[in-house]
């Protein structure tokens, strides 16, 4: 069974412009969210899908966005980048909201 | 404020040496406790404890909670250098704002 898969790896950003990154989840999976990684502050929840529904969002600026489709893939956009944003993106799938949740490799994102 | 505290934060020991890390929760309307490995990038599941299943293990790895203490702890026997890594707790609330996680802690395991 395939895990958590996330697009791009890497990717290297200016200040200023914007990005998507991608998350397909677990199939099956109909819950994803999003988190934030940086050595300052740990793990930080972006926000929550499930059905295609933001059921929630963290504590996070509105330059951070996301969406969910039918087929349960997600999508999360931050524009405006700034040099703070530079960190590890973090996707998790679970069949649904509150149960085991699994993690995909992660897109390292730096803004330069 | 909910928070999840992880001791300790970086813990050194020998090949075969039993570890015992530990986490504490002070969240409203709790619903489960996580625990992840990770280690370069992608924290990895280990074990999910809820109230109708407080104690997990899995080979080498074993888990407890402690709903009236609000806290659990991992256990790591027969440790290996495979296993040095940053072992991350995380707390589901009722309401569906994501996973509260703690700072992790980080184990080394020398040969």
């Amino acid at each position: 069974k395939a895990g958590v898969t996330q697009t791009p790896r890497y990717l290297i950003k200016t200040r200023g412009q914007q990005v998507t990154l991608s998350c397909s989840p677990i199939s099956g999976h109909r819950s994803v969210s999003w988190y934030q990684q940086t050595p300052g502050q740990g793990l930080q929840f972006l926000f929550e899908y499930f059905s295609e529904t933001q059921r929630n969002k963290g504590n996070f600026p509105g330059r951070f966005s996301g969406r969910q489709f039918s087929n349960s893939r997600s999508e999360m956009n931050v524009s405006t980048l700034e040099l703070g944003d530079s960190a590890l993106y973090l996707c998790a799938s679970s069949v649904t909201v509150n149960t085991e949740a699994f993690f995909g490799q992660g897109t390292r994102l730096t803004v330069v | 404020e909910d928070k999840v505290v992880q001791s300790p934060l970086s813990l050194v020991v020998h090949e075969g040496d039993t570890v015992t890390l530990n986490c504490s929760y002070e969240v409203t309307n709790f619903r489960s406790l996580l625990w992840y490995k990770q280690e370069k990038k992608a924290p990895t599941f280990l074990f999910m404890l809820t109230s109708s299943g407080i104690e997990k293990k899995s080979g080498r790895l074993s888990s407890i909670l402690d709903k009236k203490e609000l806290s659990s702890i991992l256990n790591i026997t027969a440790t290996q250098t495979g296993d040095s890594a940053i072992y991350l707790c995380a707390v589901w609330r009722e309401a569906s704002d994501g996973l509260t996680f703690g700072k992790g802690t980080h184990l080394i395991i020398q040969p």
